[in-house]
């Protein structure tokens, strides 16, 4: 258990619709991480918060949207959903300059 | 800008046997982490093991260790005692540790163990 928690960890929704991915970091860390994982390929990473901020931004398409709360929990909109859109999102904290540690992912089907 | 390099998508070995996994990187950092990440079939993302770049001791976790050369950029993982649990997919990564953000993974390099 990496002390990383996310949810919901399955999703199905139609396409067009919007949802809603929860994530709480380890305690005691700022960063928080999202990654999107298609079936059989590598991580891509999307955003990057650091204690309430926006730190890095990847290949975030403009209709996702992410924040991180005051406890450091974080959220990860996305909307107008597509076929293309299923995939495993992961979120991930760190220790400043430190390794990722990474939650169960969230798996997302759209129909 | 920097990049990882997995150049070997599959790989099998024997149970019991020893696998080596490669990894390539290429930055103009001098300081900086490299990883190896295990994903087996449940999709958890696991630290296998770190190494910082500054350290010339090669990283070692149990049966995991890697092989680190600084001036040829090359990260490798070798698995010694394979077992049928280490079947997952696995990354390379690399984070700089200074300035902004920069934490990058490889493509990752399916290993299967075969009874």
């Amino acid at each position: 258990d990496s002390g990383v928690t996310q949810t919901p960890k399955h999703l199905i929704t139609a396409t067009g619709q919007r949802v809603t991915l929860r994530c709480s970091p380890r305690s005691g860390d700022l960063s928080v991480y999202w990654y999107q994982q298609s079936l059989d390929q590598g991580l891509q990473f999307l955003i990057q918060y650091y204690n309430g901020e926006e730190r890095a931004k990847g290949n975030i398409l403009e209709r996702f949207s992410a924040q991180q709360f005051p406890d450091l929990h974080s959220e990860l909109n996305l909307s107008s959903l597509e076929l293309g859109d299923s995939a495993l999102y992961f979120c991930a904290s760190s220790p400043p300059r430190n390794e990722q540690f990474f939650g169960p992912g969230t798996r997302l089907t759209v129909l | 800008a920097q990049t990882v390099t997995q150049s070997q998508p599959e790989m099998s070995v024997q149970e019991a046997e020893t696998v080596t996994l490669s990894c390539t990187y290429d930055t103009s950092e001098s300081n900086y982490y490299l990883f190896w990440y295990k994903q087996p079939p449940s999709r958890q993302m696991i630290l296998v093991i770190r190494q910082e770049a500054y350290k010339q001791q090669n990283a070692t976790e149990n049966r995991f260790s890697v092989n680190f050369q600084k001036a040829a950029k090359s990260f490798s993982l070798k698995i010694s005692d394979s077992q049928l649990g280490d079947t997952a997919m696995y990354f390379c990564a690399f984070m700089k540790t200074s300035g902004t953000y920069k934490y990058i993974f490889g493509t990752g390099t399916r290993l299967k163990v075969l009874a």
